[in-house]
């Protein structure tokens, strides 16, 4: 089956550094994406790797490793409006985007 | 320029009725999908589009479900017969092309309570 693991809650202090690890077993694998979704709202994109590295945009990065299942997204300089769910998304083989169950950050004052 | 919309953004329904939600994807994208996101989990994925053409329909949780996008553009899904457990938000999101670095943008949702 296919499986995406992201930890559930991450508390962080405004100002800081947060890294929100996200591991995959896919059915194939066509690209990784990050989503943002705040609370009643619709995911809106973050990030996308297809190749092991890193990408890096803003405030915001994101690492992938394709021989470890394993990419992290890394949040700088966090900022009250940052409390949200972190999505780690996978496209598979067939082009389908599999959702992981989303890591809600709080970042507390 | 205009966001994927949906309609309604809340519907109740009484079990045994049928409910059908629908789509306005951004002008131009040719990839349609449709999910569904209980409370506090992600997004699970029930069919995509590539224009008028349902590609993937296995996250479609029964029968009861049917997605249709008949001109390549709106899309409907349609659930017969609802359910309780059919209670959850329901998310369109449409997208240039499924490959490459082409994301998806999400409508509002429909929120759908069977009661």
């Amino acid at each position: 089956g296919q499986n995406i693991d992201q930890p559930t809650e991450m508390t962080a202090t405004e100002g800081a550094i947060v890294q929100i690890n996200c591991t995959y077993q896919t059915s194939g694998f066509n690209g990784l994406f990050w989503y943002q979704q705040h609370a009643g709202e619709a995911p809106t994109f973050l990030s996308y790797n297809v190749l092991d590295g890193l990408e890096e945009k803003g405030r915001f990065s994101s690492f992938l490793s394709r021989s470890k299942g394993y990419s992290y997204l890394l949040l700088k300089e966090l900022q009250m409006k940052d409390s949200a769910s972190y999505l780690c998304a996978v496209r598979d083989r067939s082009f389908k985007t599999i959702f992981g169950a989303g890591t809600r950050l709080f970042v507390k004052a | 320029g205009a966001g994927v919309s949906q309609s309604p953004r809340y519907k109740v329904a009484k079990r045994g009725q049928d409910v059908a939600l629908r789509c306005d994807p951004i002008s131009g994208h040719v990839s349609l999908f449709w999910y569904q996101q209980a409370l506090g989990q992600g997004p699970e994925f029930l069919t995509y589009f590539q224009n008028e053409a349902q590609l993937d329909k296995s996250g479609l949780p029964s029968d009861r479900f049917f997605a249709e996008r008949p001109e390549g553009s709106v899309s409907t899904l349609k659930i017969q017969r609802t359910q309780q457990e059919d209670s959850a938000v329901y998310l369109c999101a449409s997208s240039l092309a499924v490959t490459d670095n082409y994301e998806q943008y999400f409508g509002p949702g429909t929120r759908l309570t069977v009661t």
